[in-house]
């Protein structure tokens, strides 16, 4: 099965901090992807990764950066939390060419 | 722009009964779609899928029915059980997203059954 592990289940920040979320899978997929879930707006993504070092920005990726030093490893970056960065942030993972992605279980993030 | 939307935001159905769960998309190229349902505090999770040359596909109790002349998407659950109620989601991957499996969602309906 595959698994994809995120850092924190809750969160809670402070205005202006710096957060760091991470997300870790065990199944050597190419492709990997970062989504905030808000009531009303369904999934949105902010960025994806499709290669180690590569990075594209998906349609939210405002106030937001990412980091992927290792196949396995996909941190999302808010440089400085704003209180509207307060939702559940959901990564999921994706092989080539099946177009399925996996979900991790979501970190809900509130911002102070 | 593109959006994939669902019908209903919520569907209550009585143990037993059968339910459908209906999707209208916009984008006329896209090449392949997806089921995903979530329970309360998990990840989406993978149910069923089916490209843009068919029109059918049949899993374990569930259905998923593509009409590209109307841009419609269904999902439909046999003997819908307790552990069904959840939030299902439609998806969609336009053909110029390529290999990378960049997902379209839509919104969410959620699935309350009734005992």
């Amino acid at each position: 099965d595959v698994k994809v592990t995120q850092s924190s289940r809750y969160l809670v920040k402070r205005t202006g901090e710096k957060v760091f979320l991470e997300c870790v899978q065990d199944m050597d997929h190419e492709n990997m992807f970062w989504y905030r879930q808000d009531p009303g707006l369904g999934l949105r993504l902010i960025y994806f990764s499709y290669d180690v070092k590569m990075k594209e920005k998906g349609d939210i990726p405002e106030g937001y950066s990412v980091s992927r030093e290792k196949k396995e490893r996909f941190s999302l970056i808010l440089e400085s939390a704003s209180t509207n960065q307060t939702s559940m942030y959901l990564c999921a993972t994706g092989g080539t060419p099946s177009y399925e992605q996996y979900f991790g279980p979501g970190t809900r993030l509130t911002v102070t | 722009g593109e959006s994939v939307g669902l019908h209903l935001p919520t569907l209550s159905v009585q143990e037993g009964d059968n339910s459908i769960i209906n999707c209208a998309y916009s984008n006329s190229a896209s090449d392949y779609f997806i089921w995903y349902k979530q329970e309360s505090g998990k990840g989406p999770q993978f149910i069923i899928d089916i490209r843009s040359n068919m029109d059918k596909r049949q899993g374990q109790r569930v259905t998923v029915l593509l009409n590209k002349t109307v841009k419609h998407l269904s999902l439909q659950i046999a003997a819908t059980q307790p552990g069904d109620s959840a939030v299902y989601f439609c998806a969609e991957i336009p053909i110029r997203s390529g290999n990378t499996g960049k997902l379209i969602f839509g919104q969410g309906t959620t699935l309350q059954v009734k005992p």
